[in-house]
């Protein structure tokens, strides 16, 4: 079982906008601002989307969006393309114990 | 362009360890943390510890305390994994990345990983 709850999988459709919600607790998602996303296709490394909640690093498109709701962190992703069908994992730093906890990640299928 | 390149893949026995290696190639290495993190056969990601090698400092998940030691050659620019006591269900993928001095820093750039196969 994964320290952060994400839903098994999601779906949308071409142009289409979906989010991806990451619930934690007060020792990690809800009391810090160190929530991270990565983007995951069949067979290669993770990529980083999204950093501290919100930011985006150099070269990552404008359609990713991140945000945070108390214990709840979220991954946006507008104008849905047929190139983002992949596996999205969050990421956040927990206080009191194992200092990085990831989510079970989340099946994003572009129908 | 910087590079994490990591080892090749092995296969190990249970109760005996691996050691996994990560060449940091055509960039620096004093500037950042390092992290191991693996991911078994259809599951998901899972941090086991990290490095900061200019500092020297390491921390390591609760779950692998005392089985994991994570190491950093300067000269090399390399960083190491090494986990013992193996048992199947450390059949998986490893991947080192690159993070900063903080190492719960968001991992910005990422290895090829490398499969380690725990069989008798």
């Amino acid at each position: 079982q994964s320290a952060l709850t994400q839903s098994a999988s999601v779906s949308g459709s071409p142009g289409q906008s979906i989010t991806i919600s990451c619930t934690g607790t007060s020792s990690d998602i809800g009391g810090y601002k160190y929530v991270s996303w990565y983007q995951q296709s069949p067979g290669k490394a993770p990529k980083l989307l999204i950093y501290d909640v919100t930011y985006r690093p150099s070269g990552v498109s404008d359609r990713f969006s991140g945000s945070k709701s108390g214990n709840t962190a979220s991954l946006t992703i507008s104008g849905l393309q047929a190139e983002d069908e992949a596996d999205y994992y969050c990421s956040s730093y927990r206080s009191g114990g194992t200092l990085v906890v990831f989510g079970g990640g989340t099946r994003l299928t572009v129908l | 362009q910087v590079q994490l390149v990591q080892s090749e893949a092995e296969v190990r026995k249970p109760g005996s360890s691996v050691k996994v290696s990560c060449e940091v190639s055509g960039g620096t290495f004093d500037s950042y943390g390092f992290s191991w993190v693996r991911q078994a056969p259809g599951q998901g990601l899972e941090w086991m510890g990290g490095i900061i090698p200019i500092f020297d400092t390491t921390n390591y998940a609760q779950k692998f305390q005392g089985r994991v030691t994570i190491t950093a050659a300067a000269f090399r620019t390399t960083v190491y994994m090494e986990l013992n006591g193996l048992r199947s269900e450390d059949t998986a993928v490893y991947y080192c990345a690159r993070g900063g001095y903080e190492l719960f820093s968001a991992l910005d750039l990422w290895g090829q990983g490398t499969l380690v196969t725990v069989s008798s």
